[in-house]
């Protein structure tokens, strides 16, 4: 299958909300409520922030927020912060015990 | 606290072998579902697949089959990446991740374990 389209990069100030899209098709986002949110800093392991579509991980904030809607899921983060800068993946079931990533957006805080 | 502590580094030359470890700690290893996610220099995450810990039965996700094995052993609670025949673009750090049986999610990821592959 091929990897869920995410933008290349987004930016935003201090204070600001920004959002990520992650589009797939109707055999991966489409079809099922399985989409999750992965924050990745340099040289760093990927983070669990968002699962199933919308739900945070205990430890997470909460201005971290998911949704979707048909085959297009999207990660919003409010009140941005320096410690935000980072890279995030979407990643959604795909039926067939498989799943997919996104291609990842690197997020710049201005 | 469930951790999981990868193998280190390795460099490898063309045409050789290597096998990447995880080992799980703090919890039920034979209930995991273990995967495996590649990155390579400078790109994002790859899904290769992932393995029934409880029956050892893997699953490989396209463009990983023949080459890649999953394997795991309960009595040390540890999976198991295997790379055959290797390439100069199985260079990457391999990520093994635990998925969450109840939310689908890779909850638990382990530090990667870099591969580089050069004569």
């Amino acid at each position: 299958q091929s990897a869920l389209t995410q933008p290349a990069s987004v930016s935003g100030s201090p204070g600001q909300s920004i959002s990520i899209s992650c589009t797939g098709t109707s055999s991966d986002v489409g079809s099922y409520n399985l989409v999750s949110w992965y924050q990745q800093h340099p040289g760093k392991a990927p983070k669990l922030m968002i699962h199933e579509g919308s739900k945070r991980p205990s430890g997470v904030s909460n201005r971290f927020s998911g949704s979707k809607s048909g085959k297009t899921a999207s990660l919003t983060i409010s009140g941005l912060q320096a410690e935000d800068e980072a890279d995030y993946y979407c990643c959604s079931y795909a039926g067939g015990s498989s799943w997919v990533f996104g291609g990842g957006t690197k997020l710049t805080v201005l | 606290q469930v951790q999981l502590v990868q193998s280190g580094s390795e460099l490898k030359k063309p045409g050789a072998s290597v096998k990447v470890s995880c080992k799980a700690s703090g919890d039920t290893f034979s209930s995991y579902a273990m995967n495996w996610v590649r990155q390579a220099p400078g790109q994002g995450l790859e899904w290769m697949g992932w393995i029934n810990t409880k029956t050892g039965n893997p699953t490989y996700g396209q463009g990983f089959t023949g080459r890649f094995v999953f394997f795991s052993d309960t009595s040390v609670s540890t999976a198991y990446l295997q790379i055959s025949s290797l390439k100069a673009e199985d260079t990457a750090v391999y990520y093994c991740a635990s998925r969450d049986s109840e939310t689908d999610a890779f909850d638990i990821w382990g530090q990667g374990t870099m591969v580089t592959v050069s004569s």
